[in-house]
């Protein structure tokens, strides 16, 4: 299984720009990345997902290292309601989905 | 709809009892999963079924038994549990497609007594 790495916490300022990194160094071609998030006592809930080009949508970006060994999580403008943890996972073609250990985000109003 | 249903919510459950928990989806995906979380752990894989057949075990003890009885269910049998078995257990569905993301249910909380 593909693993990735994340720092274990980070802190941002309310309505500051995070970056969230993961290092996903043995990463095959047709792995995506995958970013979810996970609110204490709930289940994982998708951020962002891509293969080779950034990506945006209505709640983040994803940077993707042009060797694809890395990739980046921007939230705009931090909230309260994005403190949680966010997990980085390479889903393959064997549709296995390995959850790595994850940055618990504290946003500090 | 694009909620996956996982009953009960909670559970407690003594070492000889026989207990299943359910997950449902009508999103009419194809690959469905069961996680384990340990407090303050990232959730591990346990199994994955893909077309209502069993495509991963991830080593996990007999006392677990999955079942998909159709494309929108997925159980998991508990039997014989161990205080240690105690955690949040989560389902998981995607569709098959490669560039598709999972939904996932809130988890059912399980206790071990």
């Amino acid at each position: 299984d593909a693993k990735t790495t994340q720092p274990n916490s980070m802190e941002s300022n309310e309505e500051e720009p995070v970056h969230l990194p993961c290092n996903h160094s043995t990463i095959s071609g047709t792995d995506y990345i995958h970013w979810y998030r996970q609110l204490p006592s709930q289940g994982p809930e998708y951020v962002i997902h891509g293969l080779t080009s950034n990506v945006n949508n209505r709640m983040a970006s994803l940077a993707i290292a042009e060797d694809r060994k890395s990739s980046t999580l921007i939230l705009h403008r931090a909230t309260l309601r994005d403190a949680a943890v966010y997990y980085c996972i390479l889903l393959n073609t064997g549709n296995q989905f390995y959850f790595g250990t994850g940055t618990s985000l504290t946003v500090i109003p | 709809d694009t909620e996956v249903t996982q009953t009960p919510k909670h559970l407690v459950m003594g070492m000889t009892n026989k207990k299943s928990l359910k997950c449902e989806q009508h999103m009419g995906h194809r690959a469905m999963y069961w996680y384990k979380q340990k407090a303050k752990k990232p959730p591990e894989l346990m199994f994955v079924y893909s077309y209502e057949k069993l495509s991963i075990n991830e080593s996990v003890p007999s006392r677990f038994s999955p079942e998909c009885p159709n494309s929108s269910l997925l159980n998991l049998h508990l039997h014989a549990l161990q205080p240690e078995d105690s955690a949040l257990y989560l389902c998981a569905s995607r569709s098959r497609t490669k560039n598709t993301e999972a939904f996932f249910g809130q988890g059912t909380r399980l206790t071990v007594v």
